[in-house]
């Protein structure tokens, strides 16, 4: 049974680059969350997806936009890229109407 | 939102020994998970618990929902428990999204 997995593992930008990070959900689960997680700071949630359709918002600027696809996978997109958003991307997934949230291994985004 | 506080934030200890980390919140939540966020920054899930007690080996927890508080027992520590344990909570139901503490750091020493 596959977990959930993310790429790239690790990812180089310079400020003002856009990037796009990609989530496949663990097999059955229908719904995914992408948090963002600085050095030394817990995740904060970005986002979720289901039905194709973004649920739920964090308080991200729009510059942190997603996507869904119809096989529930899902692309997380940064646009004009700061330095500030350097961190360590989160993508989690669950089956609707349940609790319990399974995270991947991350992306790990450094901007220069 | 809802506020969620760890302590203790660092935590060092001999292998074998005993601990107990706690995880406070502020308002009553309809999730509340517990995590292990290894060195490479995986989280990996250790309980679903909002209320309760739950033992999986060495490890057990206990939420007291009407006091906002949950807690994380790791008897025996090993070397390999060594990591950022976090505590996450959602007032929600349908585990719409997660509000993460800023974590406990164990260090176990052999």
């Amino acid at each position: 049974d596959a977990g959930v997995t993310q790429s790239p593992t690790h990812l180089i930008k310079t400020r003002g680059q856009q990037v796009t990070l990609r989530c496949s959900p663990k097999s059955g689960h229908d719904t995914v969350s992408w948090y963002q997680q600085a050095l030394g700071q817990g995740p904060q949630f970005i986002f979720q997806y289901y039905e194709e359709e973004e649920r739920q918002r964090g308080n991200f600027p729009d510059r942190f936009s997603g996507h869904q696809f119809p096989n529930y996978s899902s692309e997380l997109n940064v646009n004009a890229l700061l330095l500030g958003d350097s961190a360590l991307y989160l993508c989690a997934s669950s089956l609707a109407g349940a609790d319990t949230q399974y995270f991947g291994p991350g992306t790990r985004l450094t901007v220069l | 939102g809802i506020q969620v506080e760890q302590s203790p934030p660092d935590l060092i200890l001999q292998e074998g020994a005993n601990s107990t980390l706690r995880c406070n919140f502020s308002d009553s939540v309809n999730n509340l998970q517990w995590f292990h966020q290894n060195p490479w920054g995986q989280l990996i899930n250790l309980f679903y618990i909002p209320s309760g007690t739950k033992q999986n080996g060495r490890l057990s927890a206990t939420t007291v929902a009407t006091e906002r508080y949950s807690l994380l027992y790791i008897s025996s520590s090993q070397t390999t428990d060594s990591g950022v344990y976090f505590c996450a909570v959602d007032p929600e139901t349908s585990g719409s999204r997660l509000t993460f503490g800023e974590g406990t750091q164990l260090t176990v020493n052999p």
